[in-house]
């Protein structure tokens, strides 16, 4: 069974605290992303990567930054957390498309909720 | 790609159908999406489209696309309570160098409530 797993369910940090979100893929998937979910707001991209080493900013980069040293761990950063960053962090994978019979599906992690007070 | 609309709310009884609506604006995704997002979870693929597609049937699921109003529609038959989800409409991004970065534009996600 494909996973995506994020390490933390629920985290409470306060302002100013350095965060690490993990997450780590098991499908050998070359793409990653940070993706962070508020009411009415859907999904914003943050960063995502498509290689090792590799990143690129999304939508909403600011506050945030990102490291994938591996190929299945793309880690999220929050520098020094505030209380606008409180929200759903999902994480997602997927093959580069193109590949023979790769619809370019993105698989989610569970999320992460995240408060900073 | 970066303007994917869908109503925020939906509300049927248990039995009748479900339709989600969402326009899109990239002319040249190559796929089309529907995720779902049950409460306190990650999102789930629920069933996708190829550009080249009309419609798709999946058991109780009927995905409609309309290339040329760039409208996509899912359709759920028999609706149950267990249906009650945010459902997200998604786009890959263009056809040039950026698709093979796989990123996915997603609307903002519309509500169904089904009441018994």
């Amino acid at each position: 069974d494909v996973k995506v797993t994020q390490s933390s369910r629920y985290l409470v940090k306060r302002t100013g605290e350095k965060v690490f979100l993990e997450c780590v893929q098991d499908m050998d998937h070359e793409n990653m992303f940070w993706y962070r979910q508020d009411p009415g707001l859907g999904l914003r991209l943050i960063y995502f990567s498509y290689d090792v080493k590799m990143k690129e900013k999304g939508d909403i980069p600011e506050g945030y930054s990102v490291s994938r040293e591996k190929k299945e761990r793309f880690s999220l950063i929050l520098e020094s957390a505030s209380t606008n960053q409180t929200s759903m962090y999902l994480c997602a994978s997927s093959h580069t498309t193109g590949s023979a019979g790769n619809t370019g599906e993105l698989f989610f992690g569970e999320g992460s909720r995240l408060t900073v007070l | 790609g970066e303007d994917v609309e869908q109503s925020l709310f939906l509300s049927v009884r248990e039995g009748d159908s479900s339709v989600i609506n969402c326009t899109y604006t990239d002319s040249s995704s190559t796929y089309l999406y529907w995720y779902k997002q049950e409460p306190g979870a990650g999102l789930q693929l629920l069933t996708y489209i190829f550009s080249n597609m009309d419609m798709k049937q999946d058991q109780r699921l009927t995905v409609l696309l309309n290339k040329k109003d760039k409208h996509l529609s899912l359709r759920i038959a028999d609706t149950q309570t267990g249906d009650s989800a945010i459902y997200f409409c998604a786009e890959s991004y263009g056809s040039d160098g950026g698709s093979t970065l796989g990123r996915l534009y997603f609307g903002r996600g519309t509500q169904l409530t089904v009441w018994p």
